[in-house]
C-alpha cells in the first residue's frame, strides 16, 4: 500500500449522517485522488487534487466533499446527500497528475449504511 | 464513450498452471495502459504500465501485451501460485495529458491447490 494510510478500515453510518474518511500519505506526492468501488464495476473517480488548496470534481462528486489543506492529507466527507453511499472507498496518490505517473493506492475504507 | 471491458469475469485454475486475462478498450486518445492486482479488501497495486509504442512488458511471472491497433491487452500469468488469487484490473489512461483513468471491472482469479 506504499506510504498511504486510510482510516477507519470499516465505517458504519446511519441515515442522515455525514461521515469523514481519512487519507494520509508520506510519499511527498502532489496529486491525491478518491475513488469508489462497487461490486462488478470499475473504480469511479469522486474527487482529485493536484496541489494543496485545490481540488476538482471527478465523475461522481455529488454527495461528497473534500479538502486539501495539507499536502499529505486529503479527507473525504460523505454527506447525507449521497443516496447510496455503501461502497469500498479507495484513496490514491501520485507524484503529479501526469501521463505515466503511477497511482499508489491505500488499503481502503468499507462504508456501510445501516 | 471511453470503456474498458475485461474477460473473463472470473477464473479458477490449479496451482502451477498458466492463465491469460483479456482487456479490450475503446479509449481515445490513448496514453497508456496499466494492469493492477487487487487482493480482497485491499487497494490495487501496479503490476505493469505500457505506452503506445510498447507491445510487451514483464514483471516476474506476469507478462502484459498490448496491441494498440486492435485496442487489446492481455495479462499472462505463468506457473500460478496461491498468492496470485486476486482481482486483476486493467486501467487505460485517456486524454491529451493521460490524466483521465478508465478502469475495467476486473477479472477475479482464484488459484486452487
Amino acid at each position: 500500500d506504499g506510504g498511504i494510510t486510510q482510516s477507519p478500515k470499516y465505517l458504519f453510518r446511519k441515515e442522515g449522517q455525514n461521515v469523514t474518511l481519512s487519507c494520509e500519505q508520506n510519499l511527498n506526492h502532489d496529486a491525491m485522488y478518491w475513488y469508489r468501488q462497487d461490486p462488478g464495476q470499475g473504480l469511479r473517480l469522486i474527487y482529485y487534487s493536484q496541489i494543496v488548496n485545490d481540488f476538482q470534481k471527478g465523475d461522481i462528486a455529488e454527495g461528497y466533499s473534500v479538502s486539501r489543506e495539507k499536502k499529505e492529507s486529503f479527507p473525504l466527507t460523505v454527506t447525507s446527500a449521497q443516496k447510496n453511499p455503501t461502497a469500498f472507498y479507495l484513496c490514491a496518490s501520485s507524484l503529479w497528475a501526469g501521463t505515466t505517473d503511477t497511482q499508489y493506492f491505500g488499503p481502503g475504507t468499507r462504508l456501510t449504511v445501516l | 464513450k471511453n470503456q474498458v471491458e475485461q474477460s473473463p469475469q472470473s477464473l479458477i485454475i490449479l496451482e502451477g498452471k498458466n492463465c491469460t486475462l483479456q482487456c479490450n478498450y475503446t479509449v481515445s486518445p490513448f496514453s497508456n495502459l496499466r494492469w493492477y492486482k487487487q487482493d480482497t479488501g485491499r487497494g490495487p497495486v501496479s503490476l505493469t504500465i505500457m505506452t503506445f509504442s510498447e507491445n510487451t512488458k514483464s514483471n516476474g511471472r506476469y507478462t502484459a501485451t498490448l496491441d494498440a491497433d486492435t485496442k487489446q491487452s492481455s495479462l499472462h500469468i505463468t506457473a500460478s501460485q496461491l498468492s496470485d488469487s486476486a482481482s486483476y484490473i486493467c486501467v487505460v489512461s485517456a486524454g491529451e495529458y493521460g490524466n483521465k483513468l478508465v478502469f475495467g471491472a476486473g477479472t477475479i482469479l482464484r488459484v486452487k491447490s
